[in-house]
């Protein structure tokens, strides 16, 4: 069975920053494209960034550009989401979750996802 | 502003069919394949629909997608009480080089 589980948010003040980590198990890590989508309290989904199998390749949304940086630890089946410079609207829950190809990277979608973890952002 | 237009709110009585709507542009829903996800609040997304209409095994074929040109569509029919959940379609972007949502929907089943 497919497991992700986050951990690693809590309350930051602005500016501050955090690691978030997402722990996988019950599949071949190093085979998926790997992305952390949030969703700000009453909001919809944001996606916000995803990383090649081999963490090659990385892309971000343009508001965490800069601040964000995607990696993942393949020995150790996980992903993180390093956050500086963390802003009040950053505030959301970040789920991290598995991407699978239907044919080329371009039509990749989200089949799996964690439970999500909490960040708040706020003085 | 979501760069995937979605009406806010859809309903529907016990039975009947719905569709929600989700409206792009060349960069992203015409050019590329479209994905729809379901969520009960307070819980993840599920995968409901990847490849404009393929379903992932689980899936009941009561949903099912489209889409044409720029534009998408997630059909339920035989709908049930349990179908009540925020619905958002995704895909990529070409001109944003990123994924992008919609804003969702909101379905109420009557």
């Amino acid at each position: 069975e497919v497991q992700l589980v986050e951990s690693g948010g809590g309350l930051v003040q602005p500016g501050g920053s955090l690691r978030l980590s997402c722990a996988a198990s019950g599949f071949s890590f190093t085979n998926y494209y790997m992305t952390w989508v949030r969703q700000a309290p009453g909001k919809g989904l944001e996606w916000v960034a995803n990383i090649k199998q081999d963490g090659s390749e990385k892309y971000f949304v343009d508001s965490v550009k800069g601040r964000f940086t995607i990696s993942r630890d393949n020995a150790k089946n996980s992903l993180f989401l390093q956050m500086n410079n963390l802003r009040v609207e950053d505030t959301a829950v970040y789920y991290c979750a598995r991407e699978a190809v239907y044919y080329d990277f371009w039509s990749a979608y989200s089949d799996s996802w964690g439970q999500g973890t909490l960040v708040t952002v706020s003085s | 502003q979501s760069v995937l237009t979605q009406p806010p709110s859809a309903s529907g009585t016990p039975g009947h069919r719905v569709t929600i709507s989700c409206s792009g542009s060349r960069s992203n829903i015409g050019s590329n394949t479209v994905n729809w996800y379901q969520q009960v609040p307070g819980t993840a997304p599920k995968l409901l629909i990847y490849g404009n209409d393929q379903r992932p095994s689980g899936v009941p074929d009561r949903f099912s997608g489209s889409k044409s040109g720029t534009s998408a569509s997630l059909a339920i029919s035989g709908l049930q009480s349990e179908d009540e959940a925020d619905f958002y379609c995704a895909t990529w972007d070409d001109s944003l080089n990123g994924r992008v949502f919609g804003g969702g929907t909101k379905l109420t089943v009557l």
